[in-house]
């Protein structure tokens, strides 16, 4: 079964501070990988995906990601937060056998402080 | 283009009573999926149908949980006499096979208090 572990659960930052948040992955396939985001009273919406390719991946509003296959591993980067970042960020896995359903982390709650 | 829409945005029911939520995909998409977003548990899934294929329900937590899709579109999750527990928010998402991601896209959900 696949199973996805986001390291943080709470995160607090202030504007232009650097962001990394862990993700990482068990499945014994190939897979997909995506980051989505949730801003408050909003819905889900997709900020970066790495299904092949290049494993730098870059996403919206800066984002970037980096897919490191030995370590299962799937972080999220931003070099300099804003304030309309706060949001919940989900890391997710799918297996990369045409459709199949997602398995999510937990989630991670960013807080941007002014 | 039109995303995914759910309904109703909200509900609230009183413990034991039956609900029924809706889902209208995006045009096109075959894949369908439902899953839960509860405090604590994150993002569960819960029902996956693909084209006429037999749904994948392995993630229902329990037989008072049922849903259908209609004509390979519209679906409806059903939970009979809710508990307190299934208070949560319902997502429906629905996928194609696009640039071979098949990247899922998620309505807005219900947000279901049993009270």
């Amino acid at each position: 079964a696949q199973s996805v572990s986001q390291h943080n659960h709470h995160v607090i930052l202030s504007e232009a501070a650097s962001l990394e948040l862990g993700c990482n992955y068990s499945y014994g396939g190939t897979v997909n990988l995506f980051w989505y985001v949730q801003y408050p009273g909003q819905h889900l919406q997709l900020l970066l995906k790495y299904f092949s390719g290049d494993p730098l991946v870059k996403g919206i509003k800066g984002f970037e990601a980096e897919f490191i296959k030995s370590k299962f591993s799937f972080n999220l980067r931003k070099p300099s937060v804003q304030w309309s970042d706060t949001a919940e960020y989900f890391c997710a896995v799918n297996a990369r056998a045409g459709y199949s359903t997602l398995t999510f982390g937990k989630g991670t709650m960013l807080l941007v402080s002014p | 283009g039109a995303g995914v829409s759910q309904s109703p945005s909200n509900k609230v029911t009183e413990k034991g009573k039956d609900v029924e939520l809706r889902c209208d995909p995006i045009s096109g998409h075959t894949a369908l999926y439902w899953y839960r977003q509860s405090l604590g548990q994150g993002l569960e899934f819960l029902i996956y149908f693909q084209g006429n294929s037999a749904p994948d329900k392995s993630g229902l937590p329990s037989d008072r949980f049922s849903a259908e899709r209609t004509g390979g579109s519209v679906s409806t999750l059903t939970i009979q006499r809710t508990q307190q527990e299934d208070s949560a928010v319902y997502l429906c998402a629905s996928s194609s096979v696009g640039d071979g991601s098949y990247e899922q896209y998620f309505g807005p959900g219900t947000r279901l208090t049993v009270t």
